[in-house]
């Protein structure tokens, strides 16, 4: 069963709109959640991680939220480029240790257009 | 510059055929992975490793097997490949709260 649920699976954004990605997930424990960026046919990139019980980051036009009451986090994209066009990848750790599981979601494909 | 290089990029096999993927690191991490992904799904773990000689089972490891002699490098192995193991592999290693991953190896399996 998939302990990471994003949605939506695909957006498409004209660029300079804002957008949400969601990210809903199971995992218990939930030590902590990433926000990856994987550009096509590459690796990923960590953009953010999120550890406290309400936690808030921003990461110059990224900013990400996480509520562990409602296992549930969101990455916003403000004034979006082209240069944001990939895969964003929640991903969730059930230790705060390299022995913990990380759980990966599937993904949400970002395209923007001019 | 910390970085996580895997070798070869892309590769082609055929069914049968035994399969070598490398992964290196310059960072000294004691900790890599092996994971694959595969579309609308996300990353599996296959492999996790602590250290030399140190490795353990992630979730889906039937069919590959991993060697680590050298903290640096971390290879993933599969022994008469088969035609679902076509996918993309990453590797990657981690330090304290921080995880690095290489560009890919994608191997598609005739």
């Amino acid at each position: 069963k998939t302990q990471v649920e994003q949605s939506p699976q695909s957006l498409v954004v004209r660029q300079g709109e804002n957008c949400v990605l969601q990210c809903n997930y199971s995992v218990t424990p939930d030590n902590h959640l990433r926000w990856f960026k994987q550009d096509t046919g590459k690796g990923l990139v960590s953009l953010t991680v999120l550890v406290d019980q309400k936690d808030k980051t921003s990461n110059g036009r990224y900013s990400a939220t996480l509520d562990k009451d409602a296992k549930h986090s969101t990455l916003h994209i403000t004034a979006t480029l082209l240069d944001d066009t990939a895969t964003y990848i929640c991903v969730v750790g059930d230790r705060g240790s390299a022995l913990g599981r990380l759980h990966f979601g599937a993904g949400t494909q970002l395209i923007v257009i001019p | 510059d910390m970085k996580v290089t895997q070798m070869p990029r892309y590769l082609i096999k055929r069914m049968g055929e035994n399969v070598l993927l490398e992964c290196g690191q310059d960072m000294s991490h004691e900790t890599m992975y092996w994971y694959r992904q595969d579309p609308g799904l996300g990353l599996q773990l296959i492999y996790i490793s602590y250290d030399v000689d140190s490795n353990s089972e992630g979730d889906i490891p039937k069919g590959y097997r991993v060697s680590r002699k050298k903290r640096e490098h971390f290879s993933l192995i599969l022994d008469s490949a088969k035609t679902n193991q076509t996918s993309v592999y990453f590797c990657a290693s981690s330090f304290e709260n921080t995880l690095y991953f290489g560009a890919g190896t994608r191997l598609s399996v005739l």
